[in-house]
């Protein structure tokens, strides 16, 4: 079974750019997470999805960060502008319905905010 | 206060040592604790899930939960250099349904010296 796969893994931009992220959860995989993690912090969720609908984004800030999913698979997460304070890890997961569902986490992109 | 918190560590230990990790939480709507290990660069994935207060074990691992005191623990059995990561500590006040919000602690640097 494949996990769930991100890109870019690495990006690095000036602030007040704007920078996008991909995600494709694992197959049949109804719910998406974005999580951010900062340097010696754990991950904070951003938004969760249930198939193309928004769950919970009471943590995103809807000012310069935006994410969709169509189709009720792939997801983009955007910032414009970015700030230094963006720099970050930011994290795919996918879950299945279930008595123990399980997030299943991708590698991450690495964001640097210069 | 923080939702959960977490020993940042970091900690050293000689291989075959047990080690012990701990979190304590304040949300006592909080039911199901789980551990994740993160190796560098990559993103957690999921080690030990346990519901409300009790333990769980599995192979080198237990997990433990006491609810009345809000702390968690991990045990790591005869610790192994491949156990070097950090441990991150979840916990959610729902399974599946609408939402499954994690909340994480800051997570433990663990390094296991051969």
């Amino acid at each position: 079974e494949a996990g769930v796969a991100q890109s870019p893994r690495y990006k690095i931009i000036e602030k007040r750019q704007s920078v996008a992220f991909w995600c494709n959860p694992i197959s049949g995989h109804a719910t998406l997470y974005w999580y951010q993690q900062i340097l010696g912090q754990g991950p904070k969720l951003l938004i969760q999805f249930q198939n193309n609908g928004v769950v919970d984004d009471s943590q995103l800030p809807k000012d310069r960060f935006s994410a969709e999913r169509l189709k009720g698979v792939d997801s983009t997460l955007k910032i414009q502008p970015a700030k230094l304070e963006d720099s970050a890890v930011y994290l795919c997961a996918s879950s299945s319905p279930g008595p123990q569902e399980t997030q299943y986490f991708g590698p991450g992109t690495r964001l640097l905010v210069l | 206060q923080k939702e959960v918190e977490q020993d940042p560590g970091p900690l050293s230990v000689p291989e075959g040592a047990i080690v012990s990790l701990n979190c304590t939480y304040s949300n006592s709507a909080f039911q199901y604790f789980m551990w994740y290990r993160q190796y560098s660069r990559k993103g957690p994935e999921l080690l030990m899930y346990t519901y409300s207060s009790g333990n769980k074990e599995d192979g080198r691992f237990t997990a433990q939960v006491d609810k009345s005191s809000k702390y968690i623990s991990l045990f790591i059995r005869d610790s192994q250099p491949s156990d070097s990561a950090t441990y991150l500590c979840a916990m959610s006040a729902l399974d599946g349904g609408a939402t499954n919000k994690l909340i994480f602690g800051t997570g433990t640097l663990l390094a296991v010296q051969p």
